[in-house]
């Protein structure tokens, strides 16, 4: 069975600053994986996954994550951060095959400092 | 426009009652899959169907029921043997071959309370 855990369920940055959200997986296959963005009162909208290939992904709103398989991890990162970035993020993982459920971690919500 | 319709955006349910949230998708996708979302729980998976007229409990399916009569139809009940119902309820599609092909679609939600 595969899990995730998000380390850290509040993060705070000042804008223009880094963001970096932590991602760590275990899977018993290769697994994909994957960001998404939740803002208040809404479904979730994917940021970025990795199923093979490229190792580093690039997603949307200028957010990339990077697949460590000997670390087991899948950071989320952006270079400087915007308002608008606010919101809740969920690392998820999936079975590269089966039945493509996703497993989530507990989230982490990301506030702006102005 | 392609997607997934979630209705009602919010819902109550009184004690004893069962309430029915309904997930519609355009998508021609085969699979669909019902998660509930609780305050730093992150999503749990409650029920999943891959093809019609099948379907599969997912970790927390007691006190929930589904029915997958039609591809583009997945409601879920919420009977009242579920005793803490109050959370954000969210459905997702994928294509059969699943997510490297495409994005996991997630409709807006349905927010159920108690009254």
């Amino acid at each position: 069975a595969q899990s995730v855990t998000q380390l850290g369920s509040h993060v705070s940055v000042s804008e223009g600053a880094l963001v970096l959200l932590r991602c760590n997986y275990s899977s018993s296959v290769p697994p994909y994986l994957f960001w998404y963005v939740q803002y208040p009162n809404q479904g979730l909208q994917l940021l970025l996954k990795y199923t093979t290939g490229a190792t580093l992904v690039k997603g949307i709103n200028g957010f990339e994550a990077e697949f460590k398989k000997s670390e087991t991890s899948f950071h989320l990162t952006k270079p400087s951060a915007h308002m608008s970035d606010a919101a809740e993020y969920f690392c998820a993982v999936s079975l590269l095959f089966g039945n493509e459920k996703l497993t989530f971690g507990t989230g982490t919500r990301l506030t702006i400092i102005p | 426009d392609g997607g997934i319709t979630q209705s009602p955006k919010y819902l109550f349910r009184k004690e004893g009652q069962n309430v029915t949230l309904s997930c519609e998708q355009n998508l021609n996708h085969d699979a669909m899959y019902w998660y509930r979302q609780d305050p730093g729980q992150g999503l749990r998976l409650i029920y999943y169907s891959q093809i019609v007229n099948d379907f599969q409990k997912g970790d927390i399916a007691e006190g929930y029921s589904v029915s997958r009569e039609k591809k583009e139809s997945f409601p879920l009940t919420v009977t009242s043997a579920q005793k803490n119902p109050t959370a954000f309820y969210l459905c997702d599609t994928t294509p059969l071959g699943g997510v490297s092909n495409q994005p996991q679609h997630f409709g807006d939600g349905t927010r159920l309370s108690i009254l």
